[in-house]
Formats: structure tokens, C-alpha cells, sequence
């Protein structure tokens, strides 16, 4: 079975600091992960994904997050944060040879001015 | 341009009456799946369709049905909807199943089941 796991539920961070959303996973196989933001009243949009490959993964808007197998771990990272990154956060999981996309309960991120 | 559109985006209605909220893709994509985002749960998988007429059931599917006759069309039907299944509904579609591929939602139906 597959599983993830966000363990903030919220994140502040002061403008220009750099931000950590943190997300750990659980499969039986190897996983594809993925970060996705949702910003007020819209859907989910696509940040940066895991397949194979480098471990650390750049994606949009300067997010990048790091693929750690041993500690099952797949965080998101930003060297400076930004008012406009302000919204909630969700890390997927697929297993191998699954069909669906199993999702965390997101992290709600808050960037102070 | 390239989008996922979901049909009504606001739904108030009384429990037991039926309803149909669409949902549409222009991108070809043959995996379409129907989520539902409830506070401090996330987002839940309702149902998912690999491609035409090849549905199944995702982690929450009791009380939802789907159907998938055309490629570009995937409606979530709520037979004899009840107050539990107030909630955010997004649909998503990716293109060759989720192999690698990431997913596009849309905008999301917000229902009310009073």
C-alpha cells in the first residue's frame, strides 16, 4: 500500500528566507513522487516530480525538492521565499505498476513580508 | 488553450436528488480521475478511468458513480447524494495513464448537500 505523510500542517516563513515543506512516503515499490500548489479558490497546479534519475529535482516557479530513498523523504525546497509562494502545498505518491495518485494532507505555507 | 473544465463550479442542493457534475479535457489525455479535497484530509481519489469505458474505483468511491463513453468526457454522478458528501470536488486528466506524467486539474465544483 502506499501512503504519504506531511507532518506541518502550516509553514511560515519570512520573505527572502529560504522554505522547507516537508513530505515522507511509504510504498512497496519505487515510487514517483510529485508536488503540487493550490492557490486560493483553483485547482491544483504541477510544481516538479520524481521518477528516476538525479535526486534533486528543479521544478517551477524556483521550487526544487530533494529524493532521499533512505529516509523515504521527498521535501520541497526554496532558497528564497516569496509573499506570492504563500498557499497549500500537497506531495503525491504513485507506487510502481499503480494506477492512481495518492496524495498527502497538505501544508499550508505562509510568507511574511 | 490546453484545460480541464468542471461543470457547475457552485452546487447547493437537498439530499436524495440526483446530480451530475462534468467534466471535460481538450488535451487527448486518456487517464481522467475525480478527487475530493475535505479540510485535514487532503485530497481523496474517488474514482479514475485509464481510458474509454475502463473505470475503476479509487479510495472513496461509496455513493459516487462514473462513467467514460468518450475520451474527453468523465461525469461524477451522485445518485441519492447525501450531507457527508458536502464538499471540493476536482477533476484531472494526464496523458498515458500516470506513467511519469503529471496531473491538470480543474478549477473545482464546491457542493453543498443540505
Amino acid at each position: 500500500a502506499q501512503s504519504v505523510a506531511q507532518p506541518e500542517d502550516q509553514v511560515n516563513v519570512a520573505e527572502g528566507n529560504p522554505l522547507t515543506v516537508k513530505c515522507t512516503y511509504s510504498v512497496s515499490g519505487n515510487p514517483y513522487l510529485f508536488w503540487y500548489v493550490q492557490y486560493p479558490n483553483r485547482g491544483l497546479q504541477f510544481l516538479l516530480k520524481y521518477i528516476t534519475g538525479d535526486n534533486l529535482v528543479k521544478g517551477s516557479y524556483g521550487f526544487e525538492a530533494e529524493f532521499n530513498k533512505s529516509q523515504t523523504s521527498f521535501h520541497l525546497k526554496k532558497p528564497s521565499a516569496l509573499v506570492s509562494d504563500s498557499a497549500l502545498y500537497f506531495c503525491a505518491v504513485r507506487d510502481t505498476g499503480a494506477n492512481n495518485l495518492f496524495f498527502g494532507t497538505g501544508t499550508r505555507l505562509t510568507v511574511i513580508p | 488553450e490546453a484545460q480541464v473544465t468542471q461543470n457547475p463550479r457552485y452546487l447547493i442542493t437537498v439530499t436524495g436528488k440526483k446530480l451530475t457534475v462534468t467534466c471535460s479535457q481538450n488535451m487527448n489525455h486518456e487517464y481522467m480521475s475525480w478527487y475530493r479535497q475535505d479540510p485535514g484530509l487532503g485530497l481523496r481519489q474517488i474514482y479514475y478511468s485509464m481510458n474509454v469505458e475502463v473505470t475503476d474505483k479509487g479510495d472513496v468511491p461509496e455513493g459516487y458513480k462514473v462513467s467514460r463513453k468518450e475520451k474527453r468526457n468523465f461525469p461524477l454522478i451522485l445518485e441519492s447524494p447525501s450531507p457527508n458528501q458536502t464538499s471540493l470536488y476536482f477533476c484531472a486528466s494526464s496523458p498515458s495513464g500516470l506513467a511519469g506524467g503529471e496531473q491538470y486539474f480543474g478549477p473545482g465544483t464546491r457542493l453543498t448537500v443540505t
